[in-house]
């Protein structure tokens, strides 16, 4: 089975504080991608990543950013946290361009 | 505009009384259909890909199905674990890697 294991299941944040959000595969999928999940809103995508040093904007990246320096692990940055970024964060992994994505349990952020 | 709706948005199931949620989609070129499960706070669970019209997978109590504008997840003699979020979500030939995914029915079943 596929185990994506993300960090930390919560977080409380001040705003304004840098805020890294960590995601680990383990079944060496090249693709990976952060969701956030909002009530109403459902699942949307904020970046995925393709390979190494690779990474493409989803649907929302604004004040979001990246980094995967390892295939293994691929990390959400929050450059400065504001409170409309309190969500659910949902790291994801595929193997290829049609199969599932792989789910971890996800990270609650909340911003004060 | 290309969207996944999800119908209903809630249901109340008795256990044993079988039903079906419904996922509408408008988009061109589909590469794959997907269903999923969310228990509260956790990340989804992969249950089935579709890819083609009149395809149809199975597991345990569910059963999902494909036509060219809609899927069925239908779920037999529920039991009370299978209450959850169960959500789809749609992949198009011009939306790359991304996926789009509908709202969720939320499913209740009682004892």
């Amino acid at each position: 089975d596929v185990k994506v294991t993300q960090s930390s299941r919560y977080l409380v944040k001040r705003t304004g504080e840098k805020v890294f959000l960590e995601c680990v595969q383990d079944m060496d999928h090249e693709n990976m991608f952060w969701y956030r999940q909002d009530p109403g809103l459902g699942l949307r995508l904020i970046y995925f990543s393709y390979d190494v040093k690779m990474k493409e904007k989803g649907d929302i990246p604004e004040g979001y950013s990246v980094s995967r320096e390892k295939k293994e692990r691929f990390s959400l940055i929050l450059e400065s946290a504001s409170t409309n970024q309190t969500s659910m964060y949902l790291c994801a992994t595929r193997q290829g361009s049609n199969s599932p994505l792989h789910f971890g349990n996800g990270t609650r952020l909340t911003v004060t | 505009e290309d969207q996944v709706t999800q119908s209903p948005e809630a249901l109340r199931l008795q256990e044993g009384e079988s039903s079906s949620l419904n996922c509408s989609y408008t988009v061109s070129g589909l590469r794959g259909l997907f269903w999923y499960r969310q228990d509260p706070g956790k990340g989804p669970e992969f249950l089935f890909t579709l890819y083609s019209a009149g395809e149809e997978k199975e597991k345990e109590r569910l059963k999902a199905t494909l036509t060219k504008k809609e899927s069925f997840l239908h779920i037999t003699a529920p039991k009370p674990e299978d209450s959850a979020t169960y959500l789809c979500a749609v992949q198009a030939a011009n939306y790359g890697q991304n996926f789009v995914f509908g709202p969720g029915t939320r499913l209740s079943v009682l004892p």
